[in-house]
C-alpha cells in the first residue's frame, strides 16, 4: 500500500516562530491535500494542492507541491496558539481513488 | 460546521460484540469515507462508497462491512469487536466531481 511519512512528529515553536511540515510518499501523486485537526476535534480540510511545483497561500500558511509531485511541504510564518493541532497530509494515487492520511506533525505553540 | 453528522458520539462495547455506527453526508454528497483513527494515530481508510456500492476498501477485515442508502447516508458494522478496535471512527463526504472532504465529528468507540 501506499507509504506516507511526515516530519516531524512533533514540533514545540514559541509563539511567533515559523513552523514547517513536510510530506513524502513512496509514489508519484496525482495530488495531495492537507487537513488540521485540533485536539479532540476532527479533520478540517485546509487546501489541496494538484499541479507539480504548484504553491498556494492562506494567510500565514504556505503550501507547497514538489516538482516531481512525490512530496509536499506546510509552513506557517509567525505561528499563533490558534495554530495549535495536528497536521496532516492526505495522498491520492490517481483522481476518485482513496486517501491515504500521514503519519502526522502535532504542533504545540507556548506563548 | 462541515453539514456531516454521525452518531453516536460515544459507545462501549465489550470484546465479541457487533456495533453499527451512523453517519449523513452532506447533502449532495454522493461519496463517503469510512476511517478508522488510533489514538495518536493518522486516519486509516476503511472503505468507500459511491452510489450505494463500495468502490475502494482499505486494509480492514471482512468484519469491516458497510452501506450507504438511497439518501447517501451510511452505515460502518463491526462484527467480533476486538480490543483494538478502540478508535475514532471518522466519515467523510463529498461529491464525485471533487476530491474535498467533509469530515463528521466522529464515533469514539471504546471495547473493553
Amino acid at each position: 500500500g501506499q507509504q506516507v511519512m511526515q516530519i516531524p512528529q512533533y514540533q514545540h515553536v514559541q509563539e511567533g516562530e515559523d513552523f514547517t511540515t513536510y510530506c513524502n510518499s513512496s509514489t508519484t501523486l496525482s495530488n495531495i491535500q492537507w487537513y488540521k485537526q485540533r485536539p479532540g476535534g476532527h479533520p478540517v480540510f485546509l487546501i489541496q494542492l494538484v499541479k507539480s511545483g504548484e504553491v498556494k497561500k492562506q494567510k500565514r500558511l504556505t503550501f507547497q507541491f514538489g516538482e516531481a509531485k512525490k512530496n509536499s511541504s506546510l509552513h506557517i510564518t509567525a505561528t499563533q496558539t490558534t495554530d495549535v493541532g495536528t497536521y496532516f497530509c492526505a495522498v491520492q494515487e490517481w483522481a476518485g481513488n482513496q486517501f491515504y492520511f500521514g503519519t502526522g506533525t502535532s504542533l504545540t505553540v507556548i506563548p | 460546521e462541515t453539514g456531516v453528522t454521525q452518531s453516536p458520539t460515544h459507545l462501549i462495547k465489550t470484546r465479541g460484540q457487533q456495533v453499527t455506527l451512523r453517519c449523513s453526508s452532506q447533502s449532495g454528497h454522493n461519496t463517503v469515507s469510512w476511517y478508522q483513527q488510533a489514538l495518536g494515530q493518522g486516519p486509516q481508510f476503511i472503505f468507500q462508497y459511491y452510489r450505494e456500492e463500495e468502490n475502494g476498501r482499505g486494509n480492514f477485515p471482512p468484519r469491516f462491512s458497510g452501506l450507504q442508502f438511497p439518501n447517501y447516508s451510511s452505515e460502518l458494522n463491526v462484527n467480533a469487536l476486538e480490543l483494538d478496535d478502540s478508535a475514532l471512527y471518522l466519515c467523510a463526504s463529498r461529491k464525485e466531481s471533487t476530491d474535498t472532504q467533509y469530515f463528521g465529528p466522529g464515533t469514539r468507540l471504546t471495547v473493553l
